[in-house]
């Protein structure tokens, strides 16, 4: 099936630095990629939809600011954290479609992004 | 808006023996997809079921099932023969046509007992 790489698995960083996160589609070209964020033990909440070549689309309550997403090429999305606080440490994880709607679609998800800020 | 309810925070089964996780949406879309989703303690997302809303059918994949009752609004995985490592929290999701946005509900955590 479709592969979803993301990395860093796990980062830990000092308040008020900013800490980048890919995800690539490894076999696959995603033309469109989703951030989720997950807190502990709660559901994953959509951050943005990051589309190639053009500006994400940011859900609402979403700093557009502060979680920049860039959209270089059909295979990769970044989500950079800008000026972390420990308010934003959580798991952020991000998933590409496949397919269309109509045959047999899936979303397939990278393995996540541990952020710890100190 | 859609809505996505899992209402089993919890559920304990034994190994080998079926599981039904319960799943209930709402939605004013005529055509909407949805989704079972795996998540293990590492915190990847697995694929494990879809089931479009105008398939006649209920979906099957392997040891997973999906109980389509589009009149009721729900959409139940079942787990047939559980194994230990099914152990796992799960996700129910819908998605619109033509949108890109999957919803999620809010899991269930599923224990298999040896």
């Amino acid at each position: 099936g479709a592969v979803v790489s993301q990395h860093p698995s796990r980062v830990i960083c000092k308040s008020g630095t900013s800490v980048k996160i890919e995800c690539r589609s490894l076999d696959f070209q995603a033309t469109t990629m989703f951030w989720y964020r997950q807190f502990p033990k709660q559901s994953l909440m959509l951050m943005a939809t990051s589309n190639e070549g053009s500006k994400a689309t940011y859900e609402q309550g979403v700093e557009k600011d502060k979680f920049l997403i860039n959209h270089a090429s059909l295979t990769l999305s970044t989500l950079t954290v800008t000026s972390a606080h420990p308010e934003d440490s959580s798991f952020y994880i991000c998933s590409a479609r496949t397919g269309t709607f109509a045959t047999n679609e899936k979303l397939f998800f990278g393995s996540g992004t541990q952020l710890s800020v100190l | 808006a859609q809505k996505i309810t899992q209402t089993q925070p919890g559920m304990f089964v034994q190994e080998k023996e079926a599981v039904t996780l319960d799943c209930t949406y709402d939605t004013s879309d005529p055509s909407y997809g949805l989704f079972w989703y795996k998540q293990p303690s590492s915190g990847e997302m697995i694929f494990l079921i879809y089931q479009g809303s105008y398939d006649q059918q209920n979906a099957t994949e392997g040891r997973y099932s999906l109980n389509f009752q589009k009149a009721r609004k729900s959409a139940n995985l079942v787990i047939s023969a559980s194994q230990l490592g099914d152990s796992a929290m799960y996700f129910c999701a819908m998605s619109r046509e033509g949108y890109q946005k999957v919803t999620f509900g809010t899991g269930t955590k599923l224990q298999v007992i040896p």
